[in-house]
């Protein structure tokens, strides 16, 4: 299978703490994105990091990107209650940019 | 970026029976749109690729004569499942990719489907 790995599966902690996700892929890719999804929701793109990137920031997001190592990671700063959700990792491989393989995903709860 | 809407929510039908399920995208013209599947608490795997105007691409595994899609316009496709099995009770999710956002595709808030 093709299929990216994401760990940790999940993941609890206290609002306000940090929250580190990781993703490892198989393939050569022309980029990765993470997206969130709520439970029994539709998922939203959070953030796209492009193979030649190595780390990008959005608001509270920073995602690096080791193509060497073929892994990336998602962090999340000073989390709320609010970023509970299914996080999941999707590359789009170098040949057919069109096709997204999802990671495994990490359930994340944050306590208030 | 593009907004994307699925129809039903949610079906519950009997076994046997065909469901089929609508996805548009309301403000973006999508010449592609994919198709994927979510069991509880797994990750999302794509079915299909759905073209305008053209027969979709199915992914190794997915039997196009069970999930039939039709891509008629650039603001609807649908997925129909035929003969549904209670094996076949599922999320499916479609999205939309924009071209002028790169990568990024834009998701459907999915279709539960329960079969009895």
């Amino acid at each position: 299978s093709q299929q990216g790995e994401e760990d940790p599966q999940a993941l609890s902690i206290q609002e306000g703490e940090n929250a580190t996700m990781n993703c490892s892929y198989k393939t050569s890719i022309n980029n990765l994105q993470w997206y969130r999804q709520n439970s029994g929701r539709g998922l939203v793109h959070l953030i796209l990091i492009r193979s030649n990137e190595r780390e990008k920031h959005s608001g509270r997001l920073r995602v690096t990107l080791d193509t060497s190592k073929k892994s990336s990671s998602l962090l999340i700063t000073a989390s709320r209650a609010a970023d509970t959700a299914s996080y999941f990792c999707a590359t789009a491989i170098s040949y057919n940019t069109d096709k997204l393989i999802f990671g495994t995903g990490t359930r994340l709860q944050v306590f208030p | 970026g593009a907004v994307v809407s699925q129809h039903p929510s949610w079906v519950i039908c009997k076994s046997g029976t065909s469901v089929k399920i609508e996805c548009r995208s309301l403000d973006f013209q999508a010449t592609t749109m994919f198709w994927y599947r979510q069991f509880p608490k797994q990750s999302l795997m794509l079915m299909a690729t759905s073209n305008e105007g053209s027969k979709a691409t199915y992914e190794q595994g997915v039997e196009k004569d069970k999930f039939l899609i039709n891509h008629a316009s650039l603001t609807l496709s649908t997925l129909t499942v035929t003969s549904a099995h209670p094996e076949d009770s599922s999320f499916y999710i479609c999205s939309v990719k924009d071209w002028s956002s790169y990568n990024e595709q834009f998701f459907g808030p999915g279709t539960r489907l329960t079969v009895l």
